[in-house]
């Protein structure tokens, strides 16, 4: 079974440093990855996604993550945090198998931007 | 729909008491995944559909536990004799079948037991 650990549940940045969130994964195949964002009382949008090629991929909201293959890591990185960016981050991978897309999430790091 | 749309939003229950939980996916979506999650938690699969055909129900967590979608659209998913463990956020999340799709997620509902 596939699985995402993130650490840290609370993290707080200052306006404007950098915004860095660490999820690594388990995976028996080739991993989808994911990072969802959730705002208060709302679902969960998707912020970027890993299928496969490029490891460095880019994301709505000035967010971008790498796939590590060596490492089993997919950590989502913003160079200049934003008020706006205080919400919570979820990790994701795939695992499910053919047409089933189900996700296996990591516990989630509530943000907390400091002005 | 322009969404995924989840009706209703909050649902206080008292125990014991059956609810039923509904969700409208987006129009054309073949994959349907219903998700649990706890305060402070990450969401946790329940069960998926591909139409009506509900493929995979390994993370019900008991026989009080039911779905369905029966049309191949509109989802429902029951509980019964519902217990204070039952309390969180149910989500909703529509997919094409393209491997690797985006799920795209409803506003959830807010189930409370008390």
């Amino acid at each position: 079974a596939q699985s995402v650990t993130q650490l840290g549940s609370h993290v707080s940045v200052s306006e404007g440093a950098l915004v860095l969130l660490r999820c690594n994964y388990s995976s028996s195949v080739p991993p989808y990855l994911f990072w969802y964002v959730q705002y208060p009382n709302q679902g969960l949008q998707l912020l970027l996604k890993y299928t496969t090629g490029a490891t460095l991929v880019k994301g709505i909201n000035g967010f971008e993550a790498e796939f590590k293959k060596s490492e089993t890591s997919f950590h989502l990185t913003k160079p200049s945090a934003h008020m706006s960016d205080a919400a919570e981050y979820f990790c994701a991978v795939r695992e499910g198998n053919y047409g089933n897309n189900r996700l296996a999430f990591g516990k989630g790091n509530q943000v907390v931007v400091i002005p | 729909g322009a969404g995924v749309s989840q009706s209703p939003r909050y649902k206080v229950a008292k125990r014991g008491q059956d609810v039923a939980l509904r969700c409208d996916p987006i129009s054309g979506h073949v994959s349907l995944f219903w998700y649990q999650q706890a305060l402070g938690q990450g969401p946790e699969f329940l069960t998926y559909f591909q139409n009506e055909a509900q493929l995979d129900k390994s993370g019900l967590p008991s026989d009080r536990f039911f779905a369905e979608r029966p049309e191949g659209s509109v989802s429902t998913l029951k509980i019964q004799r519902t217990q204070q463990e039952d309390s969180a956020v149910y989500l909703c999340a529509s997919t094409s079948q393209a491997r690797g799709a985006e799920a795209f997620f409803g506003q959830g509902t807010r189930l409370t037991v008390v």
